[in-house]
């Protein structure tokens, strides 16, 4: 149980296009869902935070026109990436948080979208 | 603000030993902690949580232990295999919501 999806695993985009990446929780309903952005060989950074039918809640120094998240139901949040640079190239993951997926508030990762812009 | 580090940062060492990896954090008032392991290119797989109550959990090879008080975490691997091979992270949880991640150990066990 407390399985996430994302897709697509990998998108290759050129400069200037947008990217939607979506999370999926796929056997439990995700109150919350969160957004992570992980450099190469570099940990993972939260960039928000989103629960279900409100608006996500940014860390500091994202920039919520240019990430875009949409937390419509409780299986699915989207991740848009607004006018994509080479800069934006990284590794995005979600994870999700449900009632039933699991005690203590665990987070539970989905497998990683690898972005790269040309 | 919340500093975690892990040390080292790099390990290679041959199939059959058993690991320390280490874990520190800046602020002691967490929730709870815990490890995962990330694969090349993959996503993360949760290892062990460990309540800020608690002081160690285990599962199976592995065995984590935390000192709020010290600020530190350590998992121990026993029986170290090739399987292995892979970046262990730890994160600490605070405010409920947020898992701030440590730099990471990449380890390979070679035969």
């Amino acid at each position: 149980g407390a399985v996430v999806s994302q897709h697509p695993s990998r998108v290759i985009c050129k400069s200037g296009t947008s990217v939607k990446i979506e999370c999926r929780s796929l056997d439990f309903q995700a109150t919350t869902m969160f957004w992570y952005r992980q450099f190469p060989k570099k940990s993972l950074m939260l960039m928000a935070t989103s629960n279900e039918g409100s608006k996500a809640t940014y860390e500091q120094g994202v920039e919520k026109d240019k990430f875009l998240i949409n937390h419509a139901s409780l299986t699915l949040s989207t991740l848009t990436v607004t006018s994509a640079h080479p800069e934006d190239s990284s590794f995005y993951i979600c994870s999700a948080r449900g009632y039933l997926a699991g005690p203590y508030n665990e987070q539970f990762f989905g497998p990683g979208t690898r972005l790269t812009v040309l | 603000k919340q500093e975690v580090t892990q040390i080292p940062a790099a390990l290679s060492v041959p199939e059959g030993e058993n690991l320390v990896l280490n874990c520190s954090f800046t602020d002691s008032a967490i929730y709870n902690l815990q490890w995962f392991r990330q694969d090349p290119g993959k996503g993360l797989t949760s290892l062990l949580l460990i309540q800020s109550s608690q002081r160690e959990q285990t599962s199976g090879r592995l065995n984590a232990s935390l000192d709020k008080s010290s600020g530190r975490s350590t998992l121990y691997i026993a029986a170290s295999q090739p399987g292995d091979s892979a970046t262990y992270l730890c994160a600490v949880i605070v405010n409920t919501d947020k898992l701030i991640f440590g730099t990471g150990t990449r380890l390979q066990v070679f035969p």
